[in-house]
């Protein structure tokens, strides 16, 4: 079984700092997202890598950014967390032109 | 622009009653598609995609290349359909990024 799993499942920050969201997949995938997830906005694709070091933007990158060190992680970094960034984050990873597997959510509130 | 539309926000039935969700996708290229359902308290998971052409939990969906569509369906609604279902589109030429839709809450009534 592929196994997504993200560093934690709730978390709460204060307005301006720096938070990091961890993703690692076990199954050796090219691919991998991160999403938020909001009642009513559906899955909005934040960023997208197809390979280490490489990403690309996806709808709402704005306030956010990414690293693949190694083809296993993939982090989401708020540099200075906003109120409207509490929400659901989702992480998913593929296979080149597959189905999506995803990690369990993280709930970040920022207060 | 790649584009994935669901147009329902929330589909009430009864139980045994047929259901359809609605997919209408906006890509130039040849689609892949997928749909996902997420139940209370659980991760997304994929339900069905169109290469496969399987039913899965009694859900098929047709890829309808003239109407740009991939909708959702069930004969007979069942109290444990209810959930959030969304439909995805993988662009092949970007490879593979998944795009969603909003998503449809369904709620099987007894």
């Amino acid at each position: 079984d592929v196994k997504v799993t993200q560093s934690s499942r709730y978390l709460v920050k204060r307005t301006g700092e720096k938070v990091f969201l961890e993703c690692v997949q076990d199954m050796d995938h090219e691919n991998m997202f991160w999403y938020r997830q909001d009642p009513g906005l559906g899955l909005r694709l934040i960023y997208f890598s197809y390979d280490v070091k490489m990403k690309e933007k996806g709808d709402i990158p704005e306030g956010y950014s990414v690293s693949r060190e190694k083809k296993e992680r993939f982090s989401l970094i708020l540099e200075s967390a906003s109120t409207n960034q509490t929400s659901m984050y989702l992480c998913a990873s593929s296979l080149r032109q597959g189905k999506g597997y995803f990690g369990p959510g993280t709930r970040l509130t920022v207060t | 622009a790649q584009r994935v539309t669901q147009p329902e926000k929330l589909l009430s039935v009864f139980k045994g009653a047929p259901v359809e969700l609605k997919c209408n996708y906006s890509y130039s290229g040849s689609p892949e598609l997928f749909w996902y359902v997420q139940y209370s308290r659980q991760r997304l998971q994929l339900l069905l995609r169109h290469i496969s052409r399987e039913s899965i939990k009694g859900f098929t969906a047709d890829l309808n290349k003239g109407e740009t569509s991939f909708h959702l369906k069930k004969p007979f609604a069942q109290e444990e359909d209810s959930a959030m279902y969304y439909c995805a589109l993988s662009v092949n030429n970007q490879g593979g990024k998944l795009i969603f839709g909003q998503g449809t809450e369904l709620s099987v009534k007894p």
